[in-house]
């Protein structure tokens, strides 16, 4: 099994700030990484995929990067509506997908 | 625009099963797998196997392997997730999910459906 670790559990950032948020995986997965949202009552949102490419029309201060075993969302400028929980997601290896156990972003 | 509109809300007995549906709307239903997720009050997300029904071939997490079985209908355009022999823990949302990658068991999740509560309660 694939172990998907998130750092930190929670993410205190003032608006208008960078956040940077880190997803380590316990054996190398390639770039079959995505990073989702979720909002509190809503299902998860698809960010990225494949570590660096954003889903159609998520806006560009959502960046990823990282391959193998360490990876990276940032959010360049936060805005009001980016405070939220993040996950990341391996889709490497069936039959077991797995996903991190998220870092919440709150407002600082 | 893809659509995955899911099951209402559940409250079973322990011990019993519950089955949930997920209908897809726009796309190729057949060629795309759809998985099941689930989150537990305040808890992460959890995978519990899917199902791409071209092949007809399902896949599961080994935890939940002999309690699950996730099955497609195409005439209507509908996954399902069975989950037996119930307990407490397994009160959670669950949530469909279609894989972007057309015949493609591997792949992200681009649409997600609304989640359906099952409360697990005697």
């Amino acid at each position: 099994e694939i172990v998907m670790t998130q750092s930190p559990a929670t993410l205190s950032v003032s608006p208008g700030e960078r956040a940077t948020l880190s997803c380590r995986a316990s054996q190398s997965i390639s770039s079959n990484l995505a990073w989702y949202q979720q909002k509190p009552g809503q299902a998860p949102r698809l960010l990225i995929y494949d570590a660096s490419t954003r889903a159609t029309g998520i806006p560009v201060r959502f960046s990823g990067s990282g391959s193998g075993t360490e990876f990276t969302l940032t959010i360049s400028s936060l805005q009001s509506e980016d405070f939220a929980v993040y996950y990341c997601h391996q889709y490497k290896n069936l039959p077991l997908y797995t996903f991190g156990q998220g870092t919440k972003l709150e407002i600082k | 625009q893809v659509q995955l509109v899911q099951s209402g809300a559940e409250v079973k007995q322990p011990g019993s099963s519950v089955k949930v549906s997920c209908k897809v709307s726009g796309g190729t239903f057949s060629s795309y797998a759809i998985s099941w997720v689930r989150q537990a009050p305040g808890q992460g997300l959890e995978w519990l196997g899917g199902i791409i029904q071209i092949y007809n071939m399902a896949n599961y997490e080994e935890k939940f392997q002999d309690r699950v079985t996730i099955t497609a209908d195409e005439s209507t355009s509908t996954a399902y997730m069975e989950l037996r022999s119930l307990r407490s823990e397994d009160t959670a949302v669950y949530y469909c999910a279609r894989g972007a990658l057309q015949f493609k068991e591997l792949s992200y999740f681009d649409s997600w459906g609304q989640g359906t509560l099952v409360t697990v309660s005697s």
